[in-house]
């Protein structure tokens, strides 16, 4: 099956650029989604399409994928951006959906 | 406004079965699919299967094929899932999501924009 890998975490100061990466075979020919999901709460939408906004989102997020790696980047990050974030596939082998490992954003 | 609601935290014996519901309002609940995620204690996201709320047509992921069932209520906007011969190992929060298709895109474009807030299941003899 599809693999998904992220760091387990990345930390980042106050204002400074906070990039997560989600690797895969080939994940540059598949369309990426990102969640973010803070403590004790359901995940939520913050890029689709690689690097599309849903309504609501900060510009501050912002999405790439090329090659074997897709990137969401954090710009001028907020101690309320501290969360984990999943990155998600569709696998068209075996016609299952697929998240990352997750990582955990500390805002030092 | 536009939400999922979800039914109350569920305490089960090994063995048995749960069924969770997920009450839509707001939008227009055929134009959507379904999708259940599960999420173990302090693990990541794992995906169950999903539903199209139009036609009923249902996709598991194989882990679960044979234990899981997912339905549709069209009557009154709610999907439930119903998770059968529980383990230890089903305790985790479910979650269900709305599958969104972008515009008729194909399925590797979809995504899942709206979610519920959580149902914790606990699965301890």
């Amino acid at each position: 099956s599809y693999v998904l890998t992220q760091p387990p975490s990345v930390s980042v100061a106050p204002g400074q650029t906070a990039r997560i990466t989600c690797g895969g075979n080939n994940i540059g020919s598949k369309s990426v989604h990102w969640y973010q999901q803070k403590p004790g709460q359901a995940p939520v939408l913050v890029v689709y399409d690689d690097s599309d906004r849903p309504s609501g989102i900060p510009e501050r997020f912002s999405g790439s994928n090329s090659g074997n790696t897709a990137t969401l980047t954090i710009s001028r990050v907020e101690a309320g951006d501290e969360a984990d974030y999943h990155c998600q596939v569709w696998d068209s082998s075996s016609e299952h959906y697929v998240f990352g490992t997750g990582t955990k954003v500390t805002v030092l | 406004q536009v939400q999922l609601v979800q039914s109350g935290a569920e305490v089960k014996k090994p063995g048995a079965s749960v069924k969770v519901s997920c009450k839509a309002s707001s939008y227009t609940f055929t134009s959507y699919g379904i999708t259940w995620v599960r999420q173990a204690p302090g693990q990541g996201l794992e995906w169950m299967g999903w539903i199209s709320v139009y036609n009923g047509n249902a996709n598991y992921a194989q882990k679960l094929q044979g234990r899981v069932t997912m339905t549709t209520d069209t009557s009154t906007s709610t999907a439930y899932m119903e998770l059968r011969s529980l383990r230890s190992d089903d305790t985790a929060v479910y979650y269900c999501a709305r599958v969104n298709y972008g515009s008729g895109s194909p399925i590797n474009y979809w995504y899942f924009d709206l979610w519920g807030r959580g149902t914790l299941v606990t699965v301890s003899s």
